[in-house]
């Protein structure tokens, strides 16, 4: 299995543009989980899902964050309209269960995408 | 509120040193803590402490956990360049991970 596979890894847009992102998670893995990581806050859960429905989406900043996940391969998230101070690294991560796993988690986060927004 | 601290935020020291990190956390029904190394792409994990006072242990690393004075350390024995890395550390509570903001570790020549 290639793991989590995010895409895009490197986003720059314009303020104010709509940006997508996009995650595809390790097959058979029900949990799936989007972070955002900055400097200055760190690694926060935004939002997490099971079988496909959202399950906790509190650390959600602003209506303009929204995520998907239509089927099981395949998660969105979306910011609409983006600000310069959504600049950060977005991580997917998927696993079998919501808790932790003591694998190796290259298997379990995503390369990431680095989202620069001027 | 459920917070994660991580001391200290930056360190540099020289190749051979000894290094000790901090975490400390605050997580309504805490289950486990978490280590992770993150180079120039996705945390990679080290760790994962669920009883108090037993030292896990990897080559040059190990971490051990105290449930009563909720925190946790790292230590990274004859350090090498290779381990310049952010560290994280992740408390969970059977919810959710609560990460800190991690400690960016330099390790000089």
């Amino acid at each position: 299995d290639a793991g989590v596979i995010q895409s895009p890894r490197h986003e720059v847009t314009e303020m104010g543009q709509e940006v997508t992102l996009r995650c595809k998670p390790i097959s058979g893995h029900d949990y799936l989980f989007w972070y955002r990581q900055t400097m200055m806050r760190g690694l926060e859960l935004l939002i997490y899902f099971n079988n496909n429905v959202p399950i906790d989406d509190s650390g959600m900043p602003e209506d303009r964050f929204s995520a998907k996940m239509p089927n099981a391969s395949f998660s969105t998230l979306k910011i609409q309209p983006s600000e310069p101070r959504d600049s950060a690294v977005y991580f997917c991560a998927s696993s079998p269960q919501p808790g932790p796993i003591e694998v190796n988690t290259e298997a379990f986060f995503g390369q990431g995408t680095r989202l620069t927004v001027v | 509120e459920d917070k994660v601290v991580q001391s200290p935020l930056s360190l540099v020291v020289h190749e051979g040193d000894t290094v000790t990190l901090n975490c400390s956390y605050e997580v309504t029904n805490f289950r486990s803590l978490l280590w992770y190394k993150q180079e120039k792409k996705a945390p990679t994990f080290l760790f994962m402490l669920t009883s108090s006072g037993i030292e896990k242990k990897s080559g040059r690393l190990s971490s051990i956990l105290d449930k009563k004075e909720l925190f946790s350390i790292l230590n990274i024995t004859a350090t090498q360049t290779g381990d310049s890395a952010i560290y994280l550390c992740a408390a969970y509570n059977f919810n959710k991970f609560y990460f800190g903001s991690g400690t960016k570790l330099n390790v000089k020549p």
